[in-house]
């Protein structure tokens, strides 16, 4: 699977709107790309994936370039409870998740 | 709809001496993964069944770890015997035949001293 590079930390205000980066420079054409978020002593969960069109759910919005080699995460208001751990991870169809370290938001009063 | 249900959420024992967790999955998924997770590390898989077959042991440490799926639904995973190196966090998962996103458990959390 593709490998991805992501900030380690964020910083973000409550109520703005939290950006989150993400590099995949060798994704391949099959690979989907997915965000899984961590809070703090829970298990991941499960956020959003595309293939290759932006796509919007309740949750947030997933931004990819034309060329797939990055992506952004955007939860269009963040709030005090979206402070956790943001992972991107691309991935091949039912294949395991393989997750990096991700990125530690900070969603600040 | 439950989610993936975990027991128990935390575990304290002595090095040397087994420790099992276990899991239910979400109804109806036939997918399950075990994976670990070191303190500030992202997870990392074990094991990987499809319905009562592990189709992915790859990464799970034989000499101490084993894993079971005996129905296709619940799974244990045990160690034995534990050391200091397996303190970590323990998620189960699962997904549904043909679905791609896979849905965590809360993790049980052990320590070994």
């Amino acid at each position: 699977d593709a490998k991805t590079t992501q900030p380690p930390s964020m910083d973000c205000a409550e109520g703005r709107a939290a950006n989150l980066p993400c590099n995949h420079s060798t994704i391949s054409g099959n690979e989907y790309v997915y965000w899984y978020r961590q809070i703090h002593s829970q298990g991941p969960q499960y956020i959003i994936h595309g293939l290759k069109n932006n796509e919007t759910n309740e949750m947030a919005s997933l931004i990819i370039t034309e060329d797939r080699k990055s992506s952004t995460l955007i939860l269009p208001h963040a709030t005090l409870r979206d402070t956790a751990v943001y992972y991107c991870i691309v991935r091949r169809g039912n294949t395991p998740l393989v997750f990096g370290k991700g990125t530690r938001l900070s969603v600040i009063a | 709809e439950a989610g993936v249900v975990q027991s128990p959420r935390y575990k304290i024992i002595e090095k040397k001496q087994p420790v099992a967790f276990w899991c239910n999955p979400i109804s109806g998924h036939n997918t399950l993964y075990w994976y670990l997770q070191n303190l500030g590390q992202g997870p990392e898989l074990l094991i990987r069944y499809e319905n009562e077959e592990a189709v992915d042991d790859s990464q799970l440490p034989k000499d101490r770890f084993s894993a079971e799926r005996l129905k296709g639904v619940d799974s244990t995973l045990k160690i034995q015997p534990a050391e200091l190196g397996d303190s970590a966090v323990y998620l189960c998962a699962s997904s549904q035949q043909g679905e791609e996103t896979q849905y965590f458990g809360p993790g049980t959390r052990l320590l070994v001293l």
